[in-house]
C-alpha cells in the first residue's frame, strides 16, 4: 500500500545552521510531493511542492530535493531561525487521486 | 486575502451526541478536503469534493461520518453518535483545481473532544 514516512521524528539544530528533514515514500506512482509546516494549535502551512518531473525546487530559504530512484524526499532549510521551530510533514499524491497521504511528521527545534 | 475558515475552533461533547463541523474554503477554490489528525499523528484523509462531481468518500471511517458541500462553497462534516475514538482535530483544506496538483491550503481545524 501507499505510505509516507520520516527517518527522524525529532531534529534539533543551532540557530543559523542549515536543517535537512528527510522523508521516504513507497508509492512509485506518486507524482506530486509537498511539504507543510505545522505550529502548535494551527493547521498545516504550505511550504513548497515539487512534481515528479523535477528533482529540485527552491523557494525562499527552502529547497526540496526528490530522488525517485530511491523514493526519497528532503526539505532543506537554510540559516534556520527560531520561527522555523515546528512539526514538518511531507505528503504525496498520485495522478487521479487528489487526496494527500501524509507522513508522521518531524519536530524541528532550533537552539539559540 | 482570507484563508480557510473553520468553526467551531473547539468542541466538547458527550459520547453519543451528534456534532457538525463547518468549513468555509478560500474564495474561488473549487476543491475541498477534510482530514483528521489524531494527537501526535499525521493527517488522515476523510473526503474530497470537486465542483459538481460525486465526492470521494473513500476515507470516511464509518457510516457515522458524512459530509456535504452546498452551493460549491461551504462544507459541513457531521459525525453521528460520537465515540471517544472520534476525538481528534478535524482539518479542512481547499485548492484551486483538480488534476493540476495545486497545493492544498488548510484551516486551523476544529479540536473535537468526546467525553
Amino acid at each position: 500500500g501507499e505510505s509516507v514516512g520520516l527517518h527522524l521524528p525529532t531534529l534539533s539544530v543551532q540557530e543559523g545552521d542549515n536543517s535537512i528533514i528527510n522523508c521516504a515514500y513507497s508509492n512509485s506512482a506518486s507524482d506530486y510531493f509537498i511539504w507543510y509546516k505545522q505550529e502548535s494549535g494551527k493547521g498545516p502551512q504550505f511550504i513548497i511542492d515539487i512534481r515528479s518531473n523535477m528533482d529540485k525546487r527552491q523557494g525562499q530559504r527552502v529547497t526540496v530535493l526528490l530522488n525517485k530512484t530511491v523514493k526519497h524526499l528532503s526539505l532543506q532549510i537554510a540559516a534556520t531561525q527560531p520561527g522555523d521551530s515546528a512539526v514538518y510533514f511531507c505528503a504525496e499524491s498520485f495522478q487521479g487521486a487528489q487526496k494527500l497521504v501524509f507522513g508522521q511528521g518531524t519536530r524541528l527545534t532550533i537552539n539559540p | 486575502g482570507a484563508g480557510v475558515s473553520q468553526s467551531p475552533s473547539n468542541k466538547v461533547t458527550e459520547k453519543g451526541k451528534d456534532v457538525e463541523l463547518r468549513c468555509d474554503p478560500i474564495s474561488g477554490h473549487t476543491a475541498l478536503y477534510w482530514y483528521r489528525q489524531s494527537l501526535g499523528q499525521g493527517l488522515e484523509f476523510l473526503i474530497y469534493f470537486q465542483g459538481n462531481s460525486a465526492p470521494d468518500k473513500s476515507g470516511l471511517p464509518s457510516d457515522r461520518f458524512s459530509a456535504e458541500r452546498t452551493g460549491g462553497s461551504v462544507s459541513t462534516l457531521t459525525i453521528q453518535r460520537t465515540q471517544q475514538e472520534d476525538s481528534a482535530v478535524y482539518l479542512c483544506a481547499s485548492s484551486l483545481d483538480r488534476g493540476a496538483n495545486q497545493p492544498q491550503h488548510f484551516g486551523d481545524g476544529t479540536r473535537l473532544s468526546i467525553l
